[in-house]
């Protein structure tokens, strides 16, 4: 039982290209997300899904796309890398959407950096 | 959309005191969660509560709804409690909102 997997760790990009961070969770959740952290900021939710072929967005999504075509991967696509995409990015699952019985599990997190 | 202040920022204490850091929000809340960030970067699930107080080996979280507030205690702290406490809060498909975290160094 892995819980959530992210990869890569760390990954260094050109302004303008274009990168899938993926997230993979072995859990059965029904609810996964993606977040970004910066320096002095709180963790900021870019998008979610409740379910397979369910995804929405949170409060940071320009810039980013996700799909969810099966329950456990909820990848992340960066469609074209800005220096403002510089971040920590965090994927976290919860067998339901953080009802109060569903405590959130966070990937390690990947750690992008765009020139 | 909900304001998350957490207090202090900074905490530098000596090994085995009483830690307590403080979580304010602005919006009524279905649920709260306190997470610890260690300095790998790894985030984890420390507690969820919507009412009352847990508790979990040395620590201790607790809520008051109707104050909008809820602490966390660490008794008897050591250095490996030393990370940065993050408080989240919300409930439903369309995330939390949290708090910039609270660092805390634990000095031998």
């Amino acid at each position: 039982n892995a819980g959530v997997t992210q990869t890569p760790k760390f990954q260094v990009l050109k302004t303008g290209q274009s990168m899938t961070l993926q997230c993979a969770q072995d859990m059965n959740h029904e609810y996964m997300s993606w977040y970004r952290q910066d320096p002095g900021m709180g963790l900021r939710l870019i998008h979610y899904s409740v379910g397979a072929g369910i995804t929405d967005q949170g409060e940071v999504p320009n810039g980013y796309n996700v799909s969810r075509s099966t329950t456990e991967d909820f990848p992340l696509r960066l469609l074209s890398a800005a220096p403002s995409q510089t971040s920590v990015y965090f994927c976290a699952s919860s067998y339901k959407p953080l009802s109060y019985n569903s405590p959130l599990h966070f990937g390690n997190g990947t750690r992008l950096t765009v020139t | 959309k909900n304001e998350v202040e957490q207090s202090p920022q900074n905490l530098t204490a000596q090994e085995g005191e009483f830690i307590t850091i403080n979580c304010s929000y602005s919006v009524g809340i279905s649920a709260l969660h306190w997470l610890q960030q260690h300095p790998g970067g790894g985030i984890v699930s420390l507690f969820m509560l919507s009412s009352g107080k847990k508790k979990h080996g040395r620590l201790i979280a607790t809520i008051n709804i109707q104050e909008k507030h809820s602490s966390l205690h660490i008794t008897a702290s050591h250095p490996r409690d030393s990370a940065v406490y993050i408080c989240a809060v919300g409930g439903g498909a369309d995330g939390l909102t949290f708090g910039k975290g609270t660092h805390l160094i634990i000095q031998p």
